[in-house]
């Protein structure tokens, strides 16, 4: 079973407006990991924090990673259309044989 | 950055028939593939963890004489869905790494995924 869980599930921002994301889990990790993905396709790597850290920047994307509340947030300021897409986040779990297990996604929709 | 090439992107095919999927590491070596299913809109669920040169490790739930594993060398790990039926259909990702030091403090690095629809 998933151990992430992402809310909200689906998220509908006007494009410029930032959007922000959750991911709790439940085990400890080594790191926990953004991905997005466009309808249909592979997944990209976004961002990689770990357990150790607790703030990471990169480009218009800022996460961050609080291991006492076993949860993480991406934050994408000023969005743009091309960021329509499914993000998920993803542990390796210390607690699972360092397996990657993936959170059940947020589907963003960018508003023209 | 490292680049998992995976084929085929799409398939359709017949109920019954046997699908094989290959996922390759094109310029690194792989000790260890991921193999993850996708129905729509959801979440990825790990399948099974592939290591070069031994059996498959599979998750609970998942039927490993249904989706065979092979991981014969250190760049090629193949996913056979045997006797596909309608309920098969999915989106199938893989996912290679170096080795278990690298994916647990790096990025994974992904397929580009195969779509199976079976008729």
């Amino acid at each position: 079973s998933q151990q992430g869980e992402e809310d909200p599930q689906a998220l509908s921002i006007q494009e410029g407006e930032n959007a922000t994301m959750n991911c709790s889990y439940k085990t400890s990790i080594n790191n926990l990991q953004w991905y997005r993905q466009n309808s249909g396709r592979g997944l990209v790597h976004l961002i990689l924090i770990r357990s150790n850290e607790r703030e990471k920047h990169s480009g218009r994307l800022r996460v961050t990673l609080d291991t006492s509340k076993k949860s993480s947030s991406l934050l994408i300021t000023a969005s743009r259309a091309a960021d329509t897409a499914s993000y998920f986040c993803a542990t390796c779990s210390v607690d699972r044989d360092d397996k990657i297990i993936f959170g059940k996604g947020t589907r963003l929709h960018i508003l023209p | 950055g490292a680049v998992v090439s995976q084929h085929p992107s799409w398939v359709i095919c017949k109920s019954g028939t046997s699908v094989k999927i290959e996922c390759r590491s094109l310029d690194f070596q792989a000790t260890t593939m991921f193999w993850y299913r996708q129905f729509p809109k959801q979440s990825l669920m790990l399948m099974a963890t592939s290591n070069e040169g031994s059996k498959a490790t599979y998750e609970q739930g998942v039927e490993k004489d249904k989706f065979l594993i092979n991981h014969a060398s250190l760049t090629l790990s193949t996913l056979t869905v045997t006797s596909a039926h309608p309920e098969d259909s999915s989106f199938y990702i893989c996912s290679a790494v170096r080795d278990r030091e690298s994916w647990t403090n790096e990025k994974l690095f992904f397929g580009s995924g195969t779509q199976l629809s079976v008729l």
